[in-house]
């Protein structure tokens, strides 16, 4: 199975900051990567596809790149409501594997 | 609005049969996958696995042993059925959509419509 890594597990954050989450594949996977956010007790909702392909709703503050192995996800001035769990998923090969997630809390 | 409604039972016995249902509402079904994902209290998300319009389904070899995923179309809904459960297989099950683009030759696939989430328990 494919690994992702994401770094860090935990981001203590302001709101206003800019923060980045990096994601790493144990293969290249190409542009075969997605992101999500979680907030607890929800499910989780789709930021980006193809690594940097923001979906429809989502704010212009988030960015997505990369491509191979390493892919990051930037939030550019956090607002309070980006709080929340983020996790990388790689389609690139079955079986679909995430991250462990990064926690965003706030500081 | 595209809309996931799942349901099924949410305590269980270990060796039991969990048993979950999907419907969409709102939107088309054919021409995506259709996936299950579970997560653990307090951990990450694990692919189950996933079906398309004509049945064609792909698991997660953890657990293919003990999953089937079937769809009836004639009701737009999709099931998952997991045998032989233990506390292990505790966890909040969700049902999501997989669309596809097509790019270059090359179908990028995500999730992006999912169920509110279904909490299943397994304890004796």
């Amino acid at each position: 199975d494919i690994q992702l890594t994401q770094s860090p597990s935990f981001l203590s954050a302001s709101v206003g900051d800019r923060v980045t989450i990096t994601c790493r594949a144990s293969q290249a996977i190409g542009s075969y990567l997605a992101w999500y956010q979680q907030e607890p007790g929800k499910a989780p909702k789709l930021l980006f596809y193809a690594a940097s392909t923001l979906q429809s709703g989502v704010p212009s503050r988030f960015s997505g790149s990369g491509s191979g192995t390493e892919f990051t996800l930037t939030v550019s001035r956090l607002q309070p409501e980006d709080f929340a769990t983020y996790y990388c998923q790689q389609v690139n090969t079955y079986p679909y594997t995430f991250g462990q997630g990064t926690k965003l809390e706030i500081k | 609005q595209v809309r996931l409604q799942q349901w099924g039972a949410g305590l269980l016995k270990p060796s039991e049969t969990l048993s979950l249902s999907c419907a969409v509402y709102g939107g088309s079904f054919g021409g995506y996958y259709w996936s299950w994902i579970r997560q653990p209290p307090g951990r990450g998300l694990e692919w189950i696995g996933e079906i398309n319009y004509s049945g064609s389904a792909n698991y997660n070899p953890s657990l293919k042993s003990r999953v089937i995923i079937s769809v009836d179309t004639s009701k737009n809904q999709f099931s998952l059925k997991l045998s032989s459960v233990t506390a292990a297989d505790t966890a909040v099950y969700y049902c999501a959509r997989v669309p596809g683009v097509l790019w270059f030759g090359y179908y990028y696939y995500y999730m992006d419509v999912w169920g509110k989430g279904t909490t299943v328990t397994v304890s004796s």
